[in-house]
């Protein structure tokens, strides 16, 4: 699986929309990009995943670049329960593990 | 539905000791994923398993860790012999379909003293 690169930490202002980027270069074109989320002591949560449109669910909106060399993960507007640590994690549908690495730590303050 | 439930939620063993971590799947699902979680390594893939077959155990770290699906509804994970380094958080995922959205349960959170 291609690897992905996220900034360790942000902080986002509660009511704000909460803007995630995940760098993925190296991606192959049939490898899509997932996101997932860690709140404190819990299970991950699987956000959402996308090829190369825009996808957009209840949760986050996801915005893959045309060249699919990037994607920002879009959190309307933040909550201080959508404090937690996001993983961009870049996959072939079939293949066998999601990868997790180390992900952004997103911080919302009131 | 109750969600991916895994049992016990805290253990605290001392070294040498058999460890065993349960998990019941989403009904349905017929994929179950074993992960575990440490400050220096992440959250990782142990094992992962399709109607009750185990499918890649690439990622168990050695011989003295163990995993069954005995049916659709139960799982073990087992340690044998426990050692401090297995200290981590251990998390159970099922899915309907491998790349369908995992769900995951709370975890088990494994002290070896």
């Amino acid at each position: 699986d291609a690897k992905t690169t996220q900034p360790p930490s942000m902080d986002c202002a509660e009511g704000r929309a909460a803007n995630l980027p995940c760098n993925h270069s190296t991606i192959s074109g049939n490898e899509y990009v997932y996101w997932y989320r860690q709140i404190h002591s819990q299970g991950p949560q699987y956000i959402i995943h996308g090829l190369k449109n825009n996808e957009t669910n209840e949760m986050a909106s996801l915005i893959i670049t045309e060249d699919r060399k990037s994607s920002t993960l879009i959190l309307p507007h933040a909550t201080l329960r959508d404090t937690a640590v996001y993983y961009c994690i870049v996959r072939v549908p079939g293949a066998q593990k999601l990868v997790f690495g180390q992900g952004t730590r997103l911080t919302i303050n009131p | 539905d109750a969600g991916v439930i895994q049992s016990p939620r805290h253990e605290v063993t001392e070294m040498g000791q058999e460890v065993t971590l349960r998990c019941k799947p989403i009904s349905g699902h017929d994929y179950l994923f074993w992960y575990r979680q440490t400050m220096m390594r992440g959250l990782e893939l142990l094992i992962y398993f399709n109607n009750n077959v185990p499918i890649d155990d690439s990622g168990m770290p050695e011989d003295r860790f163990s995993a069954k699906m005995p049916n659709a509804s139960f799982s073990t994970l087992k340690i044998q012999p426990s050692e401090p380094r297995d200290s981590a958080v251990y998390f159970c995922a099922s899915s309907f379909g491998l790349d369908n959205e995992q769900f995951f349960g709370p975890g088990t959170r494994l002290t070896v003293l």
